[in-house]
């Protein structure tokens, strides 16, 4: 299994760009989640979904789109790049069947905002 | 919606010591929490966790304490290695997205001093 794979794992944007960071999971897991992580501030939940054709707002999901039409994957569009996303975006995926919540977490995408 | 406090966030111990880390939370409704260890420039891995039925829980040198009264929990590392540096954070989850919708601490970093 690859687990979680996140692609690009750097990327560069200047303001007012957009783009879509990929994240694909092969466990079967119905649960998955984007946060980003700033120095000094943990990992911020963004977007999260319970399934395929479910989403819901994490804590921070002001200009960010996502969508979950399979369980494998769960894109995150940023719809109009400003410096303030500059960060370290993590996708993660769990069962969600109530034996476990572990998260696995994919590589991470730096993404830097000019 | 649930806030996580984590305390400190930078300790040092010589190896073979032992490192205590804190967190509070606000939402009387949570009640699982686990605990992830990111290595630098890593992906966050659970390394422990509990939920809300449970005081405390042990995994060979890692332990975690539960105190829902109060809201917190800890963990505690015991014969420290060097290899055990790195940030920890901890987690709550709780309400109707339980086990998904996670509130992160910001934080402690970790040093083992050989």
């Amino acid at each position: 299994n690859a687990g979680v794979t996140q692609t690009p794992k750097f990327q560069v944007l200047k303001t007012g760009q957009s783009m879509t960071l990929q994240c694909a999971q092969d466990m079967n897991h119905e649960y998955m989640s984007w946060y980003r992580q700033d120095p000094g501030m943990g990992l911020r939940l963004i977007h999260y979904s319970v399934g395929a054709g479910i989403t819901d707002q994490g804590e921070v999901p002001n200009g960010y789109n996502v969508s979950r039409s399979t369980t494998e994957d769960f894109p995150l569009r940023l719809l109009s790049a400003a410096p303030s996303q500059t960060s370290v975006y993590f996708c993660a995926s769990s069962y969600g069947d109530g034996s476990s919540y572990e998260q696995y977490f994919g590589p991470g995408t730096r993404l830097t905002v000019t | 919606g649930e806030n996580v406090e984590q305390h400190p966030s930078t300790l040092s111990v010589q190896e073979g010591d032992s490192a205590v880390i804190k967190c509070t939370y606000s939402d009387s409704a949570s009640n699982y929490f686990p605990w992830y260890k990111q290595e630098l420039g890593k992906r966050p891995q659970l390394i422990i966790d509990i939920r809300s039925n449970v005081g405390e829980k042990k995994d060979q040198r890692i332990a975690v304490t539960l105190n829902k009264t109060a809201k917190h929990f800890s963990l505690h590392i015991t014969e420290t290695q060097p290899e055990d540096s790195a940030v920890y954070f901890c987690a709550a989850s709780g309400g109707h997205n339980y086990g998904q919708n996670f509130v992160f601490g910001p934080g402690t970093r970790l040093s083992v001093l050989p």
